[in-house]
Order: C-alpha cells, then structure tokens, then sequence
C-alpha cells in the first residue's frame, strides 16, 4: 500500500528566509504532484511532476523529484507572507487509480 | 472558464435524512473522484469513476454512493447520513492519470455536518 508522508507538519518561518519541505512515499511512482490549499479553500494545483529529476519553479517555489529515492521536495526562497497556506504532495497510484495525499505541511510565515 | 462546481457547499442535516451532494465539470473529463478531508487524517478517496458508467471504491466508501450517468456529472449520495460523515467533500476531475498527466482539478469543496 502506498504511504506518502509529509516533514515537517507544522512550520513557522520568518519571511525572507529559506526552507524545504520534504515529502515522502514507499512505492515505486513517477507521478507526484503539490497542492496548496488556504484555510477553508480548495486545493489548488501547484506543480506537476512526472518524470525522475523532473524540476519546476513558479516565483518563490520549486519543487523536484527524485524517484529512485522516492523523495520530493518543495523549496521557498525568500519567503512572503502570502506563501503562507498548507502544502500537499500527492503521488500517483496508477493501479489503485488515484492520487495518495500526504498529511500536508501548514506553513506560517510572519513578518 | 475550466471549473468543477459542487452543490451544496455547506450542509447541515440530522442522521439518516439522505442528501445528495452534486458535482458537475466543464473540462471533458473522464476521470472524476470524491475525496474527504478530516483533520489529521488528510485527503481521503471515496469512489472513483475512469468514465461513464464506470464507478469503484476507494479507501472509504462506506456509507456513500455515487452514480456516473453521464461525463459531466458525478453525485455523491449519502443514503443514510451518520455523524462520522460529517467532514470536507471534494471533487475532482483528471483527463485520466493514464492517458493524461494524471493532474486533479479540485470543486470548491463541500461541508458537511450531520448531527
């Protein structure tokens, strides 16, 4: 069975620094994806990551995947407040056909 | 503009009154899911259609139906309602995650309380 997990759950940061949040899964995929929700909101697609080294950046966000190692990473640069939202990552289960989500890692950033 | 809607987005009902949350998609898509969220225990499948007339379980399908009548349309139909349904119900739609990148399009979510 497929298990992605999420570090940290909780971070709280201080804006203009940096940090990675680190995700997780126990079984062979080369699909994984990152999802931002804000409180009481949807999730919205953030990267889409479908092959072993793929590497996507949008602003002040990067994400990556290194499949051998089962491992994605989502890297803030500089953080703002408006980065500020809980982060998923989701990794594909072609057999299962669906989507495994990780716990999500609520991320504060104060001023 | 490319969306999936879901109705109601807030419900308050008693147990084993049955509701019908409805979910529609403008973008073709053959693949639509419910999902719900809870906290501490993440985002969770219910059911799963790959296409019309096409439904599975997921993770969590007890106490839920859904029905795939046509391409657009996935409701999700909680015959008799109990407490521990009560939860963030989410539907999302994919071209496929075989025959496209696999990437879910979320509704705006739906919230549920049964007392």
């Amino acid at each position: 069975e497929l298990k992605v997990e999420q570090n940290p759950l909780f971070l709280s940061m201080q804006e203009g620094k940096n940090y990675t949040i680190y995700c997780n899964y126990s079984t062979t995929s080369d699909r994984l994806y990152w999802y931002r929700q804000d409180p009481g909101k949807s999730l919205e697609s953030l990267f889409v990551l479908l092959s072993n080294g793929a590497v996507k950046q949008e602003g002040r966000l990067m994400a990556s995947l290194d499949t051998k190692a089962r491992l994605s990473t989502l890297h803030i640069t500089a953080a703002v407040h408006d980065l500020s939202a809980t982060y998923f990552c989701a990794v594909d289960d072609g057999g299962a056909q669906k989507l495994v989500f990780g716990q999500g890692t609520r991320l504060t950033i104060n001023p | 503009e490319a969306q999936v809607t879901q109705n109601p987005r807030y419900l308050i009902t008693v147990t084993g009154k049955k509701l019908t949350v409805t979910c529609s998609q403008n973008m073709n898509h053959e693949y639509m899911s419910w999902y719900r969220q809870d906290p501490g225990l993440g985002l969770r499948q219910i059911y799963y259609s790959m296409n019309v007339e096409v439904t599975d379980k997921g993770d969590v399908p007890e106490g839920y139906k859904v029905s795939r009548k046509e391409k657009r349309n996935f409701p999700l139909i909680l015959e008799s309602p109990s407490p521990n349904q009560t939860s963030l119900y989410f539907c999302a739609s994919s071209l496929g995650l075989a025959g496209g990148s696999g990437e879910l399009f979320f509704g705006e979510g739906s919230r549920l309380t049964v007392l």
